[in-house]
């Protein structure tokens, strides 16, 4: 079974400062991670992705995301945060493994102030 | 071009109706998915087809069903219709589904309300 676990339901900070929102996983084998986007009343827009290699992962509109494979962690960050950066953030997961089916956190609402 | 449109982006009726939602990419994706998003915003898996074949099926009532008529095109039939199903669904392609590394591109989602 695979799982994924976003602790924080709100992260807030103030604009210009680093953000980071937090994703760790669960998997038999190894993992397939994405970060996603979604604004509101829009559809889940795809940011970043963790298939192998390099464990910072650069993705769109500034974001990156650094694979943690001790602790089964793929957490997202911006060194800069813009108040249009506001939106809900997923993780999802794939075990390499698996029978097609991505599993998607509860998702994190980032609010970024000015 | 909307590369993942769904149809319609809201539907409004009543409990015990049948309804459809289409959905249609013009990506040139060989997978499909169905998700539904409840209104805490979690997101579950319903359904996946790979070339017209349906490689997942999500602990979903019966009364849901899915039809893929070709690559292109997913369509999601709800018989029966109950208040637990207003939600908002979300239609999803990629690439190889079945490997499992390639990114899901959504649409806007259609907004069923069940009076």
């Amino acid at each position: 079974a695979q799982s994924v676990a976003q602790p924080e339901d709100q992260v807030n900070v103030a604009e210009g400062n680093p953000l980071t929102v937090k994703c760790t996983y669960s998997v038999s084998g190894n993992p397939y991670l994405f970060w996603y986007v979604q604004y509101p009343n829009r559809g889940l827009q795809f940011l970043l992705k963790y298939i192998t290699g390099d464990n910072l992962v650069k993705g769109s509109y500034g974001f990156e995301a650094e694979f943690n494979k001790s602790q089964t962690s793929f957490h997202l960050k911006k060194p800069s945060a813009l108040v249009s950066d506001s939106a809900l953030y997923f993780c999802a997961v794939r075990d390499m493994r698996g029978a097609g089916k991505s599993t998607f956190g509860d998702g994190t609402t980032l609010t970024v102030k000015p | 071009d909307t590369a993942v449109s769904q149809t319609p982006k809201y539907l409004v009726t009543q409990m015990g109706n049948d309804k459809s939602i289409k959905c249609e990419q013009n990506l040139g994706h060989d997978t499909m998915y169905w998700y539904k998003q409840d209104s805490k915003k979690f997101l579950k898996i319903m359904f996946s087809y790979n070339n017209k074949e349906l490689i997942i099926n999500e602990t979903v009532p019966n009364r849901f069903s899915p039809k893929s008529p070709d690559k292109a095109h997913l369509n999601l039939h709800i018989n029966s219709l109950e208040l637990g199903d207003s939600a908002v669904y979300f239609c999803a392609s990629s690439l190889s589904g079945q490997v499992g590394n390639q990114p899901q591109h959504f649409g806007d989602g259609t907004r069923l309300s069940i009076l």
